[in-house]
């Protein structure tokens, strides 16, 4: 199976600033990349779809870049409910995985 | 609006069952694929079983094969997951999942609040 590494595994930054997160898969998933934010104790919503598709409603501060085996989400400038945990997930081959997430915790 | 909302979790012995289920609404079922995702305690995401919108493909996790097994019925909106044998590494709070698409494309556009399954003795 596909493994995703998402690096760092936390994020220390202050509302306002720019988030940069990593997602490295083990082999090419294409752009069949997506990102979810899990907020505590909620369950994961859909930010980012096919690498670079915001998802319905999402705000144009989340855009995610990226294809073959390097992703990146960024966060522009970070809101108060921005800070949570952010995972990445292929679907370009079955099973579908995720990484083990980034928290950006508030510094 | 879609909800999806589980039901069916709680603690079990080692080698047991529970079924899981999702009722569903807001949304045309039959049109969707559906998979169940799990999450243990203060830990990460892993995908578990998707059935197809017509429910004639099934796919599972390696390890859940031939001890989980996942259904629906359109005429209920509802989505299943029978788990037998129970491990204790299967205690995880269990997502119902909606897929975007009718065939699975394995992408999650809505999600329920979970049901926690506890494998203990």
């Amino acid at each position: 199976e596909i493994v995703l590494t998402q690096s760092p595994a936390t994020l220390s930054l202050s509302p306002g600033e720019r988030a940069t997160l990593s997602c490295r898969a083990s082999q090419s998933v294409g752009s069949f990349l997506a990102w979810y934010q899990q907020r505590p104790g909620q369950a994961p919503s859909l930010l980012i779809y096919d690498a670079s598709n915001r998802a319905t409603a999402i705000p144009a501060r989340f855009s995610g870049s990226g294809s073959g085996t390097d992703f990146t989400l960024t966060i522009s400038s970070l809101e108060p409910e921005d800070f949570a945990v952010y995972y990445c997930q292929q679907r370009s081959n079955w099973p579908p995985t995720f990484g083990q997430g980034t928290k950006v915790e508030i510094k | 609006e879609v909800q999806l909302l589980e039901s069916g979790g709680g603690l079990v012995q080692p080698g047991g069952s529970l079924r899981l289920s999702c009722a569903t609404s807001g949304f045309t079922f039959s049109s969707y694929a559906m998979s169940w995702v799990r999450q243990a305690p203060g830990k990460g995401l892993e995908w578990v079983s998707t059935i197809t919108g017509s429910g004639g493909s099934t796919y599972y996790a390696d390890s859940v094969k031939g001890r989980f097994t996942i259904s629906r019925d359109d005429s209920k909106n509802t989505l299943y997951l029978q788990t037998n044998s129970l491990r204790a590494e299967d205690s995880a709070l269990y997502y119902c999942a909606k897929d975007k698409g009718y065939n699975g494309n394995y992408l999650v556009d809505y999600w329920g609040q979970g049901t926690l399954v506890t494998v203990s003795s």
